[in-house]
């Protein structure tokens, strides 16, 4: 099946400094991609959606000066947690889709796991 | 809200023993109900998917039912392997939302040999 990536699989910082989390689909293009938050013991927490070309629609609460995503190709969207606190620490899973996201036609990467100090 | 509701974890089995996760959902329109799977060290897959009332979805020897008169999209397998070992997420989308995918809390199962 489909193959997307996630780079870095895990990374560790100190507050205050900015983290970019690379989200890659390898052998389809994607139109558009989109990025989850997942605490421990919880479910995915759809942060945005991400459009090739366009801006990123934020989820409700989701805070867009503090998670900067671009979708500049469609193979690549980057997100960017800003002056990262240790409250942001959590894994974000972002997945890419071929077409709606409706038809089931989702790929996932295989998750980041930030840790802030 | 819209939301999925799936049973809590860490749920232990015997190889070949009968696995079933409950999962539940509310929402406003008609949706599309998931499961996916992810194992250690990869990224969520699908695993099966039911479009509408009364539809089954199976695969690998998995299969759920869409019961929209309980709101339900339960999980069987007849008889589980040690490789089936990994959370299992239920999730639906909605048509009008073909964009918002919404995750139950993911159930961790392990199969001793």
């Amino acid at each position: 099946g489909a193959v997307v990536s996630q780079h870095p699989s895990w990374v560790i910082c100190k507050s205050g400094t900015s983290v970019k989390i690379e989200c890659r689909s390898l052998d389809f293009q994607a139109t558009t991609m989109f990025w989850y938050r997942q605490f421990p013991k919880q479910s995915l927490m759809l942060m945005a959606t991400s459009n090739e070309g366009s801006k990123a629609t934020y989820e409700q609460g989701v805070e867009k000066d503090k998670f900067l995503i671009n979708h500049a190709s469609l193979t690549l969207s980057t997100l960017t947690v800003t002056s990262a606190h240790p409250e942001d620490s959590s894994f974000y899973i972002c997945s890419a889709s071929r077409g709606g996201a409706n038809t089931g036609e989702l790929f996932f990467g295989e998750g980041s796991r930030l840790t802030v100090l | 809200g819209d939301s999925v509701t799936q049973m809590e974890g860490p749920v232990t089995l015997s190889e070949e023993a009968f696995l079933t996760i409950n999962c539940t959902y509310t929402a406003t329109g008609y949706p599309s109900l998931f499961w996916y799977v992810q194992y250690p060290g990869e990224g969520l897959q699908l695993l099966l998917k039911a479009t509408k009332a009364d539809d089954k979805g199976s695969n690998k020897g998995f299969e759920a039912t869409y019961r929209k008169e309980t709101t339900s999209f339960h999980l069987e397998k007849g008889s589980v392997q040690v490789s089936d070992s990994a959370v299992y997420f239920c999730a639906l989308t909605l048509y009008s939302s073909a964009s918002k995918i919404i995750f139950g809390s993911g159930t961790r199962l392990s199969i001793r040999p």
